[in-house]
């Protein structure tokens, strides 16, 4: 295994249309984070699942979006109704839900969607 | 709750000169905490992380930072800086109720031949 994944690594729509991104961890990991982040700003928190539960959904994360991992496995994140605002590279990390100091959490190379 | 505050958005050092890059921190329990690299177009990278076994902490590519309870600082560290250093640094802490990380803003380092 080579580490998470993350698909497409690039998406351009326009505003109003749907898409949807995927990310599959690294095997053994029962935890993923979805992070989203702006041009010239650190990532922030969207969501994340351990295993197959969504845990925990930040503020920013609005009706249209929505985030699934339905065998505890690969997850997807849809935005429906994509506004020029949802441009941002969004990232999936995943970890093996341990302890805080024991924690790490590992990046996939990122989706960064466009929306004009 | 907690946070971090990267101090400085850009640096910019010479080859071969020292790296310190800043980053403080907010928090009423004992922080873990983290320093990211991310290279153009790409996702982020582990540098080090502080987990309490040691306040000195020596992470990848020569870099060190230092957590220093009394100033609330874990500033990242690299004597002697390379062409390939330049990249966006993320200081982070890790929430503990879920695991998520928070982010500082990053700072952007340059090196100049």
């Amino acid at each position: 295994d080579t580490g998470v994944s993350q698909n497409p690594r690039h998406k351009i729509t326009k505003r109003g249309q749907n898409v949807t991104f995927r990310c599959d961890p690294i095997s053994e990991h029962n935890r993923l984070y979805w992070y989203r982040q702006t041009l010239g700003q650190g990532p922030e928190f969207l969501t994340y699942f351990q295993n197959e539960a969504q845990l925990e959904k930040s503020r920013l994360l609005s009706d249209r979006f929505s985030a699934e991992r339905p065998k505890g496995s690969f997850s997807t994140l849809e935005i429906q109704r994509t506004e020029q605002g949802d441009s941002a590279m969004y990232l999936c990390a995943s970890s093996l839900g341990l302890a805080p100091n024991q924690e790490t959490q590992y990046f996939g190379p990122g989706t960064r969607l466009l929306v004009l | 709750a907690q946070s971090v505050t990267q101090l400085g958005s850009h640096v910019s050092v010479s080859e071969g000169a020292l790296v310190l890059l800043r980053c403080n921190y907010s928090s009423s329990v004992p922080p873990y905490l983290f320093w990211y690299v991310q290279y153009p177009n790409q996702g982020l990278q582990l540098l080090l992380k502080y987990t309490s076994a040691a306040t000195l902490v020596k992470g990848i590519n020569g870099f060190e930072a230092e957590f220093k309870k009394s100033e609330t600082s874990f500033h990242l560290t690299k004597p002697s800086a390379h062409m390939s250093d330049a990249a966006e640094y993320f200081c982070a802490v890790i929430v503990n109720q879920g695991g998520k990380l928070i982010f500082g803003q990053g700072t952007e380092l340059s090196v100049k031949p």
